[in-house]
């Protein structure tokens, strides 16, 4: 099955800085990235999400990229604030079913 | 308000005594899912629905079962807890396959 690898499992940056966190992917029939945020005592919420037919997708301070050759996708968060701090899952899935594959988190810190 | 229900959010529970965990969503979504979610290992899929008596194995369904009955309600049962199932769990649906998930707020179990 899909294996998700996701890195690395924590990151402190401070306020204005950019955080980068990267994914691999074993299947190459993988189709569909998202990229989720945890809250604290929260369920994940839909950051954003990128199909293997795009290269990247932008949306105001948060990036995806995507490299189908290499199986890794990125997630890029620029001029980072304090509530962007939680727990960013990368996932991945192929059309075929439902099943959406998870990396571990990565924990986000931002200090002010 | 659309949005995910699930109860309880919090059980404490002893080995072997029956539970269920109740999902609701009112987004009359086709999709529903179940995650557990543990340090270190991300969040894993339990078992997942299609549509109304649809349902299959996701990677870790060892020990839950599920029905779904109706197409709001997916609820997870635990026929034998054990310590092992001590975990946050999560409750998902989406309108298709490859869209956004729409997450409970979670259902932290303890299995003594």
């Amino acid at each position: 099955g899909e294996n998700v690898e996701q890195h690395p499992s924590t990151l402190s940056v401070q306020e204005g800085d950019s955080a980068v966190i990267k994914c691999t992917y074993s299947d190459s029939a993988s189709n569909y990235f998202p990229w989720y945020k945890q809250e604290l005592g929260k369920g994940s919420q839909l950051i954003i999400d990128i199909r293997s037919n795009v290269g990247e997708k932008k949306d105001q301070r948060i990036a995806v990229t995507l490299n189908k050759t290499a199986k890794h996708f990125s997630l890029h968060i620029t001029e980072t604030q304090p509530e962007d701090s939680a727990v960013y899952f990368c996932a991945a899935s192929i059309d075929s079913g439902y099943a959406l594959n998870f990396g571990k988190g990565t924990s986000l810190l931002v200090t002010p | 308000e659309a949005q995910v229900t699930q109860n309880p959010r919090y059980l404490i529970t002893v080995t072997g005594k029956k539970l269920t965990v109740t999902c609701s969503q009112n987004m009359n979504h086709e999709y529903m899912s179940w995650y557990r979610q543990d340090p270190g290992l991300g969040l894993r899929q339990i078992y997942y629905s299609m549509n109304v008596e649809v349902t299959d194995k996701g990677d870790v369904p060892e020990g839950y079962k599920v029905s779904r009955k109706e197409k709001r309600n997916f609820p997870l049962i635990l026929e034998s807890p054990s310590p092992n199932q001590t975990s946050l769990y999560f409750c998902a649906s989406s309108r298709q396959p490859q869209g956004e998930q729409y997450f409970g707020p979670g259902t932290r179990l303890t299995v003594t």
